[in-house]
């Protein structure tokens, strides 16, 4: 199986420019996160989902939208991606049962 | 709300044993608690529900108070592999909001 996949693993991006973090997952999970990384800010919750066509505001939400078409995909997207985006992020899946998080390997994304 | 953890960074020698804190300032539903590696994803530890109780994985366990809303993660006897960033993260106490929160990490750094 291959677990939680996030594509793409880099990109760099003008300041403006819009693009869409994609995260798959095999484990037919109903809960889904995003969250962003950055030195001495732990991991910090973007957005989530609890199932199919349902998001969620987190922490941090503002400049990112989210969608969840179908169960195993969730999207982040960046309408106009500014400097303070410049980050990684990383996407997970939640096993309902245990309550253990499943992540992806993480994207980095850098915005000049 | 992020939780507050506490210490920031420890350093240890192999075989000596550490202490990781959690709090938050809200009613907590279960605490997470995961390990990541430079470079990599965070990986699961445990998870500890309301109800007080303790629970060990290998020399490493964790305790969760639920009335003082802390949780205590324990190494014992530390090896080289236990090096790395300790993140806890926090559910609330609705059953059903799956917001999951994380502390800004604590760095272990085992030396030999």
């Amino acid at each position: 199986n291959a677990g939680v996949t996030q594509t793409p693993k880099f990109r760099v991006l003008k300041t403006g420019q819009s693009m869409t973090l994609l995260c798959a997952q095999d484990m037919n999970h109903e809960y889904m996160y995003w969250y962003r990384q950055d030195p001495g800010m732990g991991l910090r919750l973007i957005h989530y989902s609890v199932g199919e066509g349902t998001t969620a505001k987190g922490e941090v939400p503002d400049g990112y939208n989210v969608s969840r078409l179908k169960k195993q995909n969730f999207l982040l997207g960046l309408e106009s991606a500014a400097p303070s985006q410049t980050s990684v992020y990383f996407c997970a899946s939640k096993r309902g049962y245990t309550g253990e998080l499943f992540f992806g390997e993480g994207s980095r994304l850098t915005v000049l | 709300q992020q939780p507050v953890q506490s210490p920031q960074a420890v350093i240890l020698r192999e075989g000596e044993d550490a202490v990781i804190n959690c709090s938050s300032s809200k009613a907590l539903y279960s605490v997470h608690w995961y390990r990541q590696k430079h470079g990599e994803a965070p990986v699961f530890l445990m998870i500890l529900l309301k109800g007080g109780e303790q629970k060990g994985h290998e020399k490493i366990s964790a305790s969760f108070n639920e009335k003082k809303q802390q949780s205590s993660l324990y190494l014992t006897a530390s090896q080289l592999s236990y090096s790395g960033t300790y993140f806890c993260g926090t559910e609330g106490s609705n059953f059903g909001n799956e917001k999951l929160t994380f502390g800004t990490g604590t760095r272990l750094t085992i030396i030999p």
